[in-house]
C-alpha cells in the first residue's frame, strides 16, 4: 500500500509569488491535515480536510488556504510569500476523522524556500 | 488553549541503555490523546505510541514504553535496550478535539552513541 505522497519535494520561490503544495493521502484515507514545520516554532497546525470540508483551522493567515478534492487529494495554497514562509510542510492522512482514534501517517513533506 | 512541552531539547544515550524522554502537556478537556512521533534525519514522521487519557494502564510497544501521570498531565517516553537507529527528533503531541489536529512540543534530538 502506497504511502502519503506529497509534490513537490522541493520548492523555491521568491517574496509575493504564491505556491500551491499537493499531497495524495493513503487509499480509502478520507482525512488530510496539513502542518507547517520550523526550527523556530516547531510543528504547527494549519488545517484539516475530511469529506472536502475543512474541519479545523489552526492560527495561520488568510493567505493559507486549502482545499480537498472528491479522491481525497488536498492542496495547500499559500498566496503572497513571506521569508517567515519557509519551512518543511507537512501534510497527514487518516481514515476517518471522528473523535475515535484513528493513526495518522505523515507524508515526507514538501521543504520550501521563499527568497 | 492546548500546550505541550518538551523541556529537552538534546539527549543521548549509549546504545543498549535505557533513556527517558519528558513531556507535559495542559488543556482542560478530559478526553484526549498523547502521542510520542519519531522523525528521523531527513525521513518521514512516524507514530511511535500512543496513550488513551481514559486508560489508566502505562502504553507499551516493544522496548517503548510510557508513563502517563494523568493528575500532574506528564507524559514521558522510556526507551530500553537503545539502538542506534533510535536516533531522531521525538515529538509529544496531543490530540484534545473532534478531527485529527495535533499540538505538538518543541521535540527533543536524540542521538544514540555506539
Amino acid at each position: 500500500k502506497a504511502g502519503v505522497t506529497q509534490t513537490p519535494r522541493y520548492l523555491i520561490k521568491t517574496r509575493g509569488q504564491q505556491v500551491t503544495l499537493s499531497c495524495s493521502p493513503i487509499s480509502g484515507h478520507r482525512s488530510v491535515s496539513w502542518y507547517q514545520q520550523t526550527p523556530g516554532q516547531g510543528l504547527q497546525f494549519l488545517f484539516e480536510y475530511f469529506s472536502e470540508t475543512q474541519r479545523n483551522k489552526g492560527n495561520f493567515p488568510g493567505r493559507f488556504s486549502g482545499r480537498q478534492f472528491s479522491n481525497s487529494r488536498s492542496e495547500m495554497n499559500v498566496s503572497t510569500l513571506e521569508l517567515g514562509d519557509s519551512a518543511l510542510y507537512l501534510c497527514a492522512s487518516s481514515r476517518v476523522g471522528t473523535t475515535s482514534y484513528n493513526e495518522q501517517f505523515f507524508g515526507p513533506g514538501t521543504r520550501l524556500t521563499v527568497l | 488553549a492546548q500546550t505541550v512541552t518538551q523541556s529537552q531539547p538534546e539527549m543521548s544515550v549509549q546504545e543498549a541503555e535505557t533513556v527517558t524522554l519528558s513531556c507535559t502537556y495542559d488543556t482542560s478537556e478530559n478526553n484526549y490523546y498523547l502521542f510520542w512521533y519519531k522523525q528521523p534525519p531527513s525521513r518521514q514522521m512516524i507514530l511511535v505510541i500512543r496513550q488513551e487519557a481514559y486508560k489508566q494502564q502505562n502504553a507499551t510497544e516493544n522496548r517503548f514504553s510510557v508513563n502517563f501521570q494523568k493528575a500532574a498531565k506528564s507524559f514521558s517516553l522510556k526507551i530500553s535496550d537503545s539502538q542506534l537507529g533510535d536516533t531522531a527528533m521525538y515529538f509529544c503531541a496531543g490530540r484534545y478535539n473532534a478531527g485529527n489536529m495535533l499540538t505538538f512540543g518543541g521535540g527533543t534530538r536524540l542521538m544514540v552513541k555506539p
